[in-house]
């Protein structure tokens, strides 16, 4: 069935520098790519995705890729700050109904 | 605008026993997910609603859990009989509509089975 990995499962960044995280997904038919951040004992919130037509998203510091191709999109944040620190889940969608098949996530650390 | 609310936030049982979780999704939402969660892993789908209806149930084990959304609002998760492997969070979340768009999640509720 569908699947959606994620990579690294842990990244520890000096604060100030950039973090990138991977993920490959297995269905070609997927449209659609949220990520989602979800910060210790809170809930997950989206923080930015991209649809399948397009190749790349920026909002802010936060940046999202796709390579439709080689079905993979990446994650960028740059400038981190220590409000960054939480897990990370890449999510995509399978199905008519768009329903999410979601990575393992990646805790992101950033040092003072 | 209030968000995605879900009761109990805690729930401690012994395995066998049952559990209830309910969920109040965002006003004019009209689907409705529950997900479960274990420890280091991302959120992974139960059911989902549309309405009153549901969506999809395929990864629900149904043997022991069931889950309603009756007059397209409310819905609850239920547990019977839990076992070990149940220990989760299971998080609400909802949307305006199956389209591309963003999941509100609530809090979670998180079960430990003993």
């Amino acid at each position: 069935g569908e699947n959606v990995e994620q990579h690294p499962s842990t990244l520890s960044v000096q604060e100030g520098d950039s973090a990138v995280i991977k993920c490959t997904y297995s269905d070609s038919a997927s449209n659609y790519f949220p990520w989602y951040k979800q910060e210790l004992g809170k809930r997950p919130q989206l923080i930015i995705d991209i649809r399948s037509n397009v190749g790349e998203k920026k909002d802010q510091r936060i940046a999202v890729t796709l390579n439709k191709t080689a079905k993979h999109f990446s994650l960028h944040i740059t400038e981190t700050q220590p409000e960054d620190s939480a897990v990370y889940f890449c999510a995509a969608s399978i199905n008519s109904n768009y329903q999410l098949i979601w990575g393992a996530g990646t805790k992101l650390i950033i040092k003072p | 605008e209030a968000g995605v609310a879900q009761s109990p936030r805690y729930k401690i049982i012994e395995k066998r026993q049952s559990v209830a979780f309910w969920c109040n999704p965002i006003s004019g939402h009209a689907t409705l997910y529950w997900y479960q969660q274990i420890l280091g892993q991302g959120p992974k789908l139960l059911i989902q609603f549309q309405n009153n209806g549901v969506v999809d149930d395929s990864q629900l084990p149904k043997d022991r859990f069931s889950a309603e959304r009756l007059k397209g609002v409310d819905s609850t998760l239920k547990i019977q009989p839990a076992k070990l492997e149940d220990s989760a969070v299971y998080l609400c979340a909802s949307s305006l509509s199956p389209t591309p768009g963003e999941l509100f999640f609530g809090e979670g509720s998180r079960l430990t089975v003993l």
